[in-house]
């Protein structure tokens, strides 16, 4: 299996930009998590999807964020308008909630820069 | 409110030796927590998962424990190799919050 894979690996864009970033998933896992990384805060869950469906947004800092999970094999994080304090790196990761099966699985992330 | 702390400080030991990290947390009540390890530029990756009714849990040379009366997990990685500099973050799962929570991560160098 080729684990969770994530594009682009990075990006840099001018505040103001739209950036969408992209997860599929590990074939067969039904859960779907969005993080996002920063020195100052740490790995902070922004979204998560069970059985593509959103479960919980409450990690989304602000309406300028938003996913979707249209269907089980892909996934979307779009900021826009994008804003410097959005520069971090966004790791999404897949798992299978069931009992005994908790862990997930993180892609290698994409690393934003706004400028 | 809710806490998990994890060493902020890097540990640095020698080779051979039995590296301890720590993960303490506060206001919560995890049905189960989790060890992941991240090399720079990568992402997490999951190393063990210990219940809440499981003091102990072990894979190879790395050892977990859990004591839910003093809020504390520790990971210990024994014979310690160089190649086991990473970070390690502990994360709770909480199913009032269904969602795992990491800690802040401790960064563990061991030199030869």
């Amino acid at each position: 299996d080729a684990g969770v894979i994530q594009s682009p690996r990075h990006e840099v864009t001018e505040m103001g930009q739209e950036v969408t970033l992209r997860c599929k998933p590990i074939s067969g896992h039904n859960s779907l998590f969005w993080y996002r990384q920063t020195m100052m805060r740490g790995l902070e869950l922004l979204i998560y999807f069970n059985n593509n469906v959103p479960i919980d947004d409450s990690g989304m800092p602000e309406d300028r964020f938003s996913a979707k999970m249209p269907n089980a094999s892909f996934s979307t994080l779009k900021i826009q308008p994008s804003e410097p304090r959005d520069s971090a790196v966004y790791f999404c990761a897949s798992g299978l909630a069931g009992e005994g099966s908790y862990e997930q699985y993180f892609g290698p992330g994409t690393r934003l820069t706004v400028t | 409110s809710q806490k998990i702390e994890q060493n902020s400080e890097a540990l640095n030991i020698q080779e051979g030796k039995t590296a301890t990290l720590t993960c303490n947390y506060t206001n919560y009540s995890p049905a189960y927590l989790q060890w992941y390890r991240q090399d720079p530029g990568r992402g997490p990756v999951f190393l063990l998962l210990i219940r809440e009714n499981e003091k102990e849990k072990r894979k190879e040379r790395l050892k977990v424990t859990f004591d839910t009366t003093l809020k504390q997990s520790l990971f210990h990685i024994t014979a310690s190799q160089p190649a086991d500099s990473a970070t390690y973050l502990c994360a709770l799962f909480s199913g009032g919050y269904n969602k795992l929570i990491f800690g802040a991560g401790t960064r563990l160098a061991v030199h030869p």
